[in-house]
């Protein structure tokens, strides 16, 4: 049971480059989340899909786009990566919400700078 | 759009003694969720406790509690005999509502030195 997984753990790139970042979590969980962490910002979140299908723009949305591939997996694409966009990037997911307090599961996080 | 204020970048405290971590949070729903998260040097996210907002009882986890103060909207992290290995940025976390997918807002983290 490997829970979330994210590749690469660390990318380097250029200013306009595209690239994919991607989880996948074999908890048959409902819910996927993608957030970002900057130095002494906390965690934002950047997209969601609260189940296979759908997915929806969270705090920090701009210059991300992201794909719900089936249940297990959820990607997130930078189409032309900016310095703005280095920081470190962590997937999660959840069993589902409503009156049960399920936690989120975090992968170990990618560190992507760009240059 | 719901936040959350941990107002202690950093915390020092000795093996064996006992720290408290500030939350303050901001909402105007009636039923929620919190949570404390530990972040070591790995990066890993670990959850270290969790509290329903309807319950009155606050939550325990071994050497981890909480103090939570609904009127307040405050939820405080107790860890009692610290050890080394509690050394982590800490981060207080409120569940967004439906309408957001149930998302986590976290705060900005409470990094926590333990020294010997």
């Amino acid at each position: 049971n490997a829970g979330v997984t994210q590749t690469p753990k660390f990318q380097v790139l250029k200013t306009g480059q595209s690239m994919t970042l991607q989880c996948a979590q074999d908890m048959n969980h409902n819910s996927m989340y993608w957030y970002r962490q900057d130095p002494g910002m906390g965690l934002r979140l950047i997209y969601y899909s609260a189940s296979e299908g759908t997915t929806d723009k969270g705090e920090v949305p701009n210059g991300y786009n992201v794909s719900r591939l089936n249940k297990r997996e959820f990607s997130l694409r930078l189409e032309s990566a900016a310095p703005s966009q280095t920081s470190v990037y962590f997937c999660a997911s959840s069993p589902a919400g409503g009156q049960n307090i399920y936690e989120q599961y975090f992968g170990p996080g990618t560190r992507l700078t760009v240059t | 759009a719901q936040t959350v204020t941990q107002s202690q970048p950093e915390m020092s405290v000795q093996e064996a003694e006992t720290v408290t971590l500030s939350c303050t949070y901001d909402t105007s729903e009636s039923d929620y969720y919190l949570f404390w998260y530990k972040q070591p040097p790995s990066r890993q996210m670990i959850l270290v406790i969790r509290q329903e907002a309807y319950k009155q009882q606050n939550a325990t986890e071994n050497r981890f509690s909480v103090n939570f103060q609904k009127a307040a909207k405050s939820f405080s992290l107790k860890i009692s005999d610290s050890q080394l290995g509690d050394a982590a940025m800490y981060f207080c976390a409120y569940r967004s509502p439906p309408n957001s997918g149930y998302a986590l807002n976290f705060g900005k983290g409470t990094s926590l030195l333990v020294t010997p």
